[in-house]
C-alpha cells in the first residue's frame, strides 16, 4: 500500500539556518504531495503542494520539489525563523481517491533565538 | 469562509464508556474524513465520505467506531465501548477540488481530544 517515510527528528537549528526535512514515499501511479504543518496548540494547515513531477510547491520561505524518479518530497527553507518551530508532516494523495491522505509520521522542528 | 468546526474539543472517559464527536465542515465541501492523530504519530485515516455516502472505511474498527453523515453536511464519530488505546486526538476535515490544480485540499478542524482511563 501506499506509504510515506520522513526523516527522524527532533531537529533542532538556532534562527537563520538553513532546513531540509526528507520525505520519501511508496505509491502507484502519481500521487499528489502535501506539506502540511501543526503549530503549538493549533489544528494541521496546509503549507505547500505538487501535483505532478517536477513541480514546486513554495510558501512563507518553504519550497518543495516533487521529485519522480527519486520518490521524494523534501521540504527546504533557507533561513528558518523561531516562528517556524513546529510539527511538519509530509502527505501523499492517490489519483481518484478524492483528496484521501497518507501521512509520515511528522518531524518536529523546534527554532532557538 | 468559516473554518471547519468540532466539538467537544477535550474528553475524558472511563473505558468501556460511549463518546460521540460532532463535525461541520465547511460549507459546500462535498467530502468529509475523520482522521486518528495518537500522540507522536501522524494522522490516520478512519473514513472518508463523499456527500453522505461511504467511500473509504478499510481502517476503521467497525467493532466499536461508527460515523455517519446525514444529509451530506454534518457528521457524527461514536467510539463504543472506548478501550485505552483510543486515546487520541480525532480530527475532522472537509475538501473541495482546487481549481488551478485539480487536487482536493483538505483544509482541517482544531480536533477533539479524546482520553481514555
Amino acid at each position: 500500500g501506499d506509504s510515506v517515510t520522513q526523516m527522524e527528528g527532533p531537529v533542532t537549528l538556532s534562527e537563520e539556518a538553513f532546513l531540509t526535512i526528507n520525505c520519501t514515499y511508496t505509491a502507484t501511479g502519481y500521487p499528489s504531495l502535501f506539506w502540511y504543518v501543526q503549530y503549538p496548540g493549533e489544528g494541521l494547515q496546509l503549507l505547500l503542494k505538487a501535483t505532478k513531477a517536477d513541480d514546486k510547491g513554495s510558501n512563507k520561505g518553504f519550497e518543495a520539489t516533487y521529485r519522480k524518479e527519486t520518490t521524494s518530497f523534501h521540504l527546504e527553507k533557507g533561513s528558518v525563523q523561531v516562528s517556524d518551530s513546529a510539527v511538519y508532516f509530509c502527505a501523499l494523495s492517490p489519483p481518484a481517491s478524492y483528496g484521501k491522505l497518507t501521512f509520515g509520521q511528522g518531524t518536529i522542528l523546534t527554532v532557538h533565538p | 469562509e468559516a473554518g471547519v468546526a468540532q466539538s467537544p474539543r477535550y474528553k475524558i472517559i472511563e473505558k468501556r464508556q460511549s463518546v460521540a464527536f460532532w463535525c461541520n465542515p465547511i460549507s459546500g465541501h462535498a467530502t468529509l474524513y475523520w482522521y486518528q492523530q495518537i500522540l507522536g504519530q501522524g494522522p490516520k485515516l478512519l473514513i472518508q465520505f463523499q456527500n453522505n455516502g461511504v467511500v473509504d472505511d478499510s481502517q476503521l474498527p467497525k467493532d466499536r467506531f461508527s460515523a455517519e453523515r446525514l444529509k451530506g453536511v454534518d457528521s457524527t464519530l461514536k467510539i463504543q465501548p472506548a478501550k485505552l488505546e483510543d486515546s487520541a486526538v480525532y480530527l475532522c476535515a472537509s475538501s473541495t477540488r482546487d481549481r488551478g490544480s485539480g487536487a482536493n485540499v483538505l483544509t482541517f478542524g482544531a480536533g477533539s481530544r479524546l482520553t481514555v482511563l
